[in-house]
Parts: C-alpha cells; sequence; structure tokens
C-alpha cells in the first residue's frame, strides 16, 4: 500500500457541485497539506494541518475547505466547484529530515480534477 | 509575487552528460532549499536539500549548490541516464514557517539515449 493513498485517482465533476477529495496516510505523520499543480505554475499550498486540531490556509484557500479528521486522514473539499479549480491535486505528508535540514514530504498521486 | 522561480521549462541532454537545473529565489528569509522529481501519473517524489548555511550537497549523482549572495541555487546531474526525465521541482522554506513549502514552476527534463 501507498504512504499517502489519494481517492479519487480522476474526476470530472460539473461547475457548481460540492465535491469532496481524500487523502489518507500511514507514515503517521502530524502535518498533512494540499496543494494543486497548474501548468507553468508549479506546486501552490491550499491548505495545511500541523495537528488534528490545527488547521491553515494557504497561499489559494478561496474556494476550498478542509477536515482532518483523524491523523492519518485529511480531506480536502470544493463547496461548489468552478472551472478555474480544473487541476492536479496533491496531498503530501511530512516529516524532519534531521536536525539543519528541513522537511521532506511524501506525496500521494494525485487526484486529477476537471470541472466542466 | 513568485518566491521561487525556475526559468527554464524544459531542458533536454544527451545519456552520460551532465544535467544542470536552476532555481532562483527572491526571499532571503529561506533556510532550506529542497529538490523534488515528478514522472507523469505520479506524485513528486524527495531527491536533495540543503540547508542555506551550507553551499553545496552531494548524494550519488546529484549535487546540489547553493549561492545566497546571488539567490541562486542549481541541480547537477551527473552522469544523467534516460531515467532522470521528469519534471523538476525546486522548493524552499524558512525555519520560521515550520515546514510549508514554496516551490517554482518546475523543469522538464528529457535525457536522451
Amino acid at each position: 500500500d501507498a504512504d499517502v493513498t489519494q481517492t479519487p485517482r480522476n474526476r470530472i465533476t460539473k461547475t457548481g457541485k460540492r465535491i469532496m477529495l481524500e487523502c489518507s496516510q500511514t507514515k503517521g505523520h502530524d502535518r498533512m497539506y494540499w496543494y494543486r499543480q497548474d501548468p507553468g505554475l508549479g506546486l501552490r499550498l491550499i491548505y495545511y494541518s500541523f495537528d488534528v486540531k490545527d488547521i491553515n490556509k494557504g497561499e489559494i484557500s478561496d474556494g476550498y475547505s478542509v477536515s482532518r479528521q483523524a491523523q492519518a486522514k485529511f480531506s480536502l473539499s470544493l463547496e461548489s466547484a468552478i472551472p478555474n479549480q480544473t487541476a492536479l491535486y496533491f496531498c503530501a505528508t511530512s516529516d524532519s529530515l534531521g536536525q539543519g535540514k528541513g522537511y521532506g514530504y511524501t506525496f500521494g498521486s494525485g487526484t486529477r480534477l476537471t470541472v466542466v | 509575487d513568485q518566491q521561487v522561480k525556475q526559468n527554464s521549462p524544459s531542458l533536454s541532454v544527451q545519456e552520460g552528460r551532465i544535467s544542470i537545473l536552476n532555481c532562483d529565489y527572491t526571499n532571503s528569509m529561506f533556510d532550506y532549499f529542497l529538490w523534488y522529481k515528478k514522472y507523469p501519473a505520479e506524485g513528486p517524489t524527495f531527491l536533495i536539500s540543503i540547508s542555506s548555511i551550507k553551499d553545496k550537497n552531494e548524494d550519488g549523482r546529484f549535487t546540489v549548490f547553493l549561492n545566497k549572495s546571488a539567490k541562486h541555487l542549481s541541480l547537477h546531474i551527473v552522469p544523467s541516464q534516460p531515467g532522470d526525465s521528469a519534471v523538476y521541482f525546486c522548493a524552499a522554506s524558512p525555519e520560521t514557517s515550520g515546514s510549508r513549502l514554496t516551490f517554482g514552476e518546475g523543469t522538464q527534463l528529457t535525457v536522451n539515449p
């Protein structure tokens, strides 16, 4: 089993629909993140959580919400999907790389979302 | 405001030669710099990192160089192999952000046999 599992892998939805992307991890990490990838823009942070009771907005949180149901689960919701939310979405966990080395991420395989 | 920039969307090199991927940043508060590699239909995977107190870190065929005065880092892959063909993302974080990473746009590396 993958360390970070995202479901669904692909999804097509209509404008105005509510959709939830799910993420679960077996790494035992406290820190979890949601990023979206767009061509030419790289990965941009939507929301992050440093533990179950901690939720923080990233740089592009408008139109999104999250829920940290447990240490292992972090879901992303689009309350009313719009076409410019069409993107590749990644969930990730992080852990320290060691003293003075920062944090390394483990990413899921991504969810390709298309809003029509 | 793109704090981490990878100005080359793509790079093509011959197998066995050196690949040099570049990254520039604007935030002088960044303390850690990381490179991630991404294959199609997979999530990015961690490759190598460097702390701002160092100017070089080496791991096998991969070496990252940091020039703080120029706010520039580069990833060298020697020798390049066809399996290195992937998108490479540069990322950075300040110590004060905890573990939040700011990513560049990515560079598609193609290594030709």
